[in-house]
């Protein structure tokens, strides 16, 4: 079975500094990968996903994520983060073919002003 | 476009009571998915349906746990009787067949369920 881990349960970052929130993947066989953003009190969007191709995948908001297969990881960066970024950040997983998702812990994103 | 939409926002019951939380999906999309959200647990995947079919319920925690689709437009998720344990977020999420989402679902903004 596949599984997702998020190490950082909290970061916080001041405003217009440089993010990177870290996922790691575990499967025995070919994966896609998404990460979706919770703002307070609403529900799961997507930022961007991986299923084939290019290992740099970018995403709404300015953000994107790089598919590294040797670490198994799927790390989100964005280069300057913003007040309205914060939100609680999930990575998920699916197996080729299978619609469904398991997703990781989540990461709180904090952006000091 | 409307989203998907939940039904209600947030509910207060005593444990024993009946809860039938609602979900309306994206018109066109065939795939329905209930999740749980609570601190200890996270997102964890309780049912799905696809064109109105149960599909996978192995996250269904107990038999309390029951969840319909009688047409494309409406699904419920009904606890009988419920527990304090049960409370948490409920999100509904529903999604186009893969081949045309590409694996995105889009998520209701969830019923906030608190059994006292």
């Amino acid at each position: 079975a596949q599984s997702v881990t998020q190490l950082d349960s909290q970061v916080p970052v001041f405003e217009e500094a440089p993010v990177e929130l870290r996922c790691n993947y575990s499967s025995s066989v070919s994966v896609y990968l998404f990460w979706y953003v919770q703002y307070p009190n609403q529900g799961l969007q997507l930022l961007l996903k991986y299923l084939s191709g290019s290992t740099l995948v970018k995403g709404i908001n300015g953000f994107e994520a790089e598919f590294n297969k040797s670490q198994t990881s799927f790390h989100l960066r964005k280069p300057s983060v913003h007040i309205s970024d914060t939100a609680e950040y999930f990575c998920a997983v699916s197996i080729f073919g299978n619609e469904k998702l398991t997703f990781g812990t989540g990461t709180r994103l904090t952006i000091i002003p | 476009d409307a989203g998907v939409i939940q039904s209600p926002r947030h509910e207060v019951t005593e444990m024993g009571q009946e809860v039938t939380l609602r979900c309306k999906p994206i018109s066109g999309h065939d795939y329905l998915f209930w999740y749980r959200q609570t601190m200890m647990r996270g997102l964890e995947l309780l049912i799905y349906f696809n064109n109105n079919v149960p599909i996978d319920d192995s996250g269904m925690p107990e038999d309390r746990f029951s969840a319909k689709m009688p047409n494309a437009s409406f699904s419920t998720l009904k606890i009988q009787p419920s527990e304090p344990r049960d409370s948490a977020v409920y999100f509904c999420a529903s999604s186009l067949p893969v081949e045309l989402s590409k694996w995105a679902q889009h998520f209701g903004d969830g019923t906030r369920l608190s059994i006292l």
